[in-house]
């Protein structure tokens, strides 16, 4: 079974530019996480989906920050414009239902210079 | 304010020996703790989990100990291998649709051979 798989693996971008992540989310998962993880810290979640609507986005920086998942299957993380703080590991991950097993991709790494 | 403590930030240990990292939280309404093992590189990955109602799981070296009164649980890697060095994130969540996950701040473990 192919896993959650993320694109680009790795981004470098200087402050104030854009930049956009996708994720493919495992085959039939109905929920789907974008998290944040800065080096040396825990994933800090930024918005779940259930199918194409948002259950959670209170964590996300919405001045600069905007996900959509208009299928319900895969998704995208926008970041426009980016600061120096954002430079981080943004993580999608999917599961099942609400409640099961939640499944990591393996990261899109952000530095912004 | 942080919800999941999780210590010790780093632990190195010789092969053989036992690993035991602990973690404690604050929100009684926790009912779902999980452990994730995250390598380099890659994405956070399920270990092992446990729910409040048992105070052991056990899933080959892998031992989850909960404490429900003093809201403490802790990951006991017995005979610890080389091939476990990784860093550790305690995580929890509650009740509920959302069923979103709280993660430690890791512990990154080094087993020495």
């Amino acid at each position: 079974e192919a896993g959650v798989a993320q694109s680009p693996r790795y981004k470098i971008i200087e402050k104030r530019q854009s930049v956009a992540f996708w994720c493919n989310p495992i085959s039939g998962h109905a929920t789907l996480y974008w998290y944040q993880q800065i080096l040396g810290q825990g994933p800090k979640l930024l918005i779940q989906f259930q199918n194409n609507g948002v259950v959670d986005d209170s964590q996300l920086p919405k001045d600069r920050f905007s996900a959509e998942r208009l299928k319900g299957v895969d998704s995208t993380l926008k970041i426009q414009p980016a600061k120096l703080e954002d430079s981080a590991v943004y993580l999608c991950a999917s599961s099942l239902q609400p409640g099961n097993t939640i499944y990591f991709g393996e990261g899109s790494w952000l530095t912004v210079v | 304010q942080q919800q999941v403590k999780q210590s010790p930030q780093s632990l190195i240990v010789q092969k053989g020996g036992i690993s035991i990292i602990n973690c404690a939280y604050e929100n009684t309404a926790f009912d779902y703790f999980p452990w994730y093992q995250q390598f380099p590189g890659k994405g956070p990955a399920l270990l092992i989990a446990i729910r409040p109602d048992v105070s052991e799981k056990k899933e080959g070296r892998f031992t989850i100990s909960f404490n429900k009164s003093a809201k403490q649980f802790s990951l006991h890697i017995m005979d610890s291998q080389p091939g476990d060095s990784a860093t550790y994130f305690c995580a929890a969540s509650t009740k509920g649709s959302a069923r979103q996950l709280t993660f430690g701040s890791g512990t990154q473990l080094t087993v020495l051979p």
